[in-house]
């Protein structure tokens, strides 16, 4: 079992770019979470998908998107880069939406220049 | 949102128990504890969750107070292995009588694990 997998592990990008982060969820998990982590702080909930849909959301701009397919892998988007954007993305996966158990990547590292 | 309270740091030497408390006093009669540590340039791990009385894994125990306004995660032989993040959440039903969760992550308890 792979677990929850995440592309790139690193990325650089500058202002007013976009950027797409890839996540692949534990085998058997049908809802996807994403998180932004800043240095030194916990993680912080950005959306969850379920069933291809956006089902709950944190306080973030709507710069920020996501998708889910239908074999449950998702997308997340940011457009109109900023430096504080920088952070760790971390995907999260769990059966059904309840996140008892939550599995996590090990993360993309974006920095914005 | 749903708040907890930790310590910013606990040390601890290796082999020894450890106790890491979390205070969630405007807790629900419905809420469960959920723990997670997030070990260096990893990405969180589950270790443990419960709602009422005491619960044991391979990992941890989770003691929750009798008036559930706080909870005691317990590493009963700590390694330096255990060296990480801890983080005691109350996953929060944002729909009112729906059954949506997410985790909200605090700053988390830094254990550090002298050898």
């Amino acid at each position: 079992d792979a677990g929850v997998t995440q592309s790139p592990t690193h990325l650089i990008k500058t202002r007013g770019q976009q950027v797409t982060l890839r996540c692949s969820p534990k085998s058997g998990h049908d809802t996807v979470s994403w998180y932004q982590q800043a240095l030194g702080q916990g993680p912080q909930f950005i959306f969850q998908y379920y069933e291809e849909e956006e089902r709950q959301r944190g306080n973030f701009p709507d710069r920020f998107s996501g998708h889910q397919f239908p074999n449950y892998s998702s997308e997340l988007n940011v457009n109109a880069l900023l430096l504080g954007d920088s952070a760790l993305y971390l995907c999260a996966s769990s059966l059904g939406v309840k996140n008892t158990e939550a599995f996590f990547g090990q993360g993309t590292r974006l920095t914005v220049v | 949102d749903a708040k907890t309270t930790q310590p910013n740091s606990m040390e601890s030497n290796e082999e020894e128990p450890v106790h890491l408390p979390c205070n969630h006093s405007t807790i629900s009669g419905t809420d469960y504890i959920h723990w997670y540590r997030q070990l260096p340039s990893q990405g969180p791990e589950y270790v443990i969750h419960g709602l009422t009385s005491n619960v044991n894994n391979r990992m941890a125990s989770l003691a929750i107070a009798e008036d559930r306004k706080s909870s005691t995660l317990i590493l009963h032989r700590a390694t330096l292995r255990d060296a990480a993040v801890y983080y005691c959440i109350r996953p929060f039903d944002i729909n009112s009588g729906g059954s949506n969760y997410k985790l909200t992550f605090g700053k988390g308890t830094l254990l550090t694990v002298n050898p």
